[in-house]
């Protein structure tokens, strides 16, 4: 089975400047999809950043990018210019490559940004 | 989100009750999915459907059930509640393939 990791339990950023946070994951697949999801304290899920395993490329959505390294099994989101309104907890998710399977989530990461 | 509601937004029950769940999208998609949410242990599927009336088990299904009797809601029953299903409940749909799920606005049920 899949599994998720995200190491940090919480992290602490200064506003305008950068974060990292960090996600593993173990699959045995070679097509499946990952995602970073914000969720602030309105209990919202937001879709922050999704990757496509195929795609070396980076994906970037706007102050949000991701570092994809696959052969490490490796899924950080980087945060640039941090915003007050970044603070959330975001969590880390894989999906294997068909489409209607489960989300696989990790346990979670807190931001708390410093004004 | 405009395409997934779920109901009640809070709820408190006593232990032994049984609770449902509502879940209704505006979408017309065929996959539905129950997850809990638990500090240290982030979101975990508790049930998914991939069509009216076929609904399968996720990891932690214990003590719940579905039903999924039209394409649009996704009800699940906690059949006898206790107070380890205290939690927040998210609905989910699933959208366009190489995307991921759409989350309803989240249960905050707490059984007393």
């Amino acid at each position: 089975a899949q599994t998720v990791t995200q190491s940090q339990p919480e992290m602490s950023v200064q506003e305008a400047e950068t974060v990292t946070l960090s996600c593993t994951y173990d699959t045995s697949e070679s097509d499946y999809y990952l995602f970073w999801y914000k969720q602030p304290p309105s209990r919202q899920m937001i879709l922050v950043i999704r990757q496509e395993a195929y795609k070396q490329q980076n994906a970037t959505e706007n102050r949000f990018s991701v570092n994809f390294q696959k052969a490490a099994k490796s899924f950080s989101l980087k945060i640039s210019d941090s915003q007050l309104g970044d603070a959330a907890m975001y969590f880390c998710a894989y999906r294997s490559g068909e489409y209607g399977n489960k989300l696989v989530f990790g346990a979670g990461t807190i931001l708390r940004v410093k004004s | 989100d405009a395409g997934i509601t779920q109901s009640p937004r809070h709820k408190v029950t006593e232990t032994g009750t049984p609770v449902t769940l509502r879940c209704h999208q505006t979408e017309n998609h065929r996959y539905m999915y129950w997850y809990r949410q638990d500090p240290g242990h982030g979101l975990r599927l508790i049930h998914y459907s991939y069509g009216v009336k076929d609904t399968d088990k996720g990891e932690v299904s214990d003590g719940y059930s579905v039903s999924r009797s039209k394409t649009e809601d996704f009800l699940l029953t906690l059949e006898s509640a206790t107070s380890s299903q205290t939690s927040v409940y998210f609905c989910a749909i699933q959208g366009q393939e190489n995307y991921g799920y759409t989350f309803g606005s989240g249960t905050r049920l707490t059984v007393v």
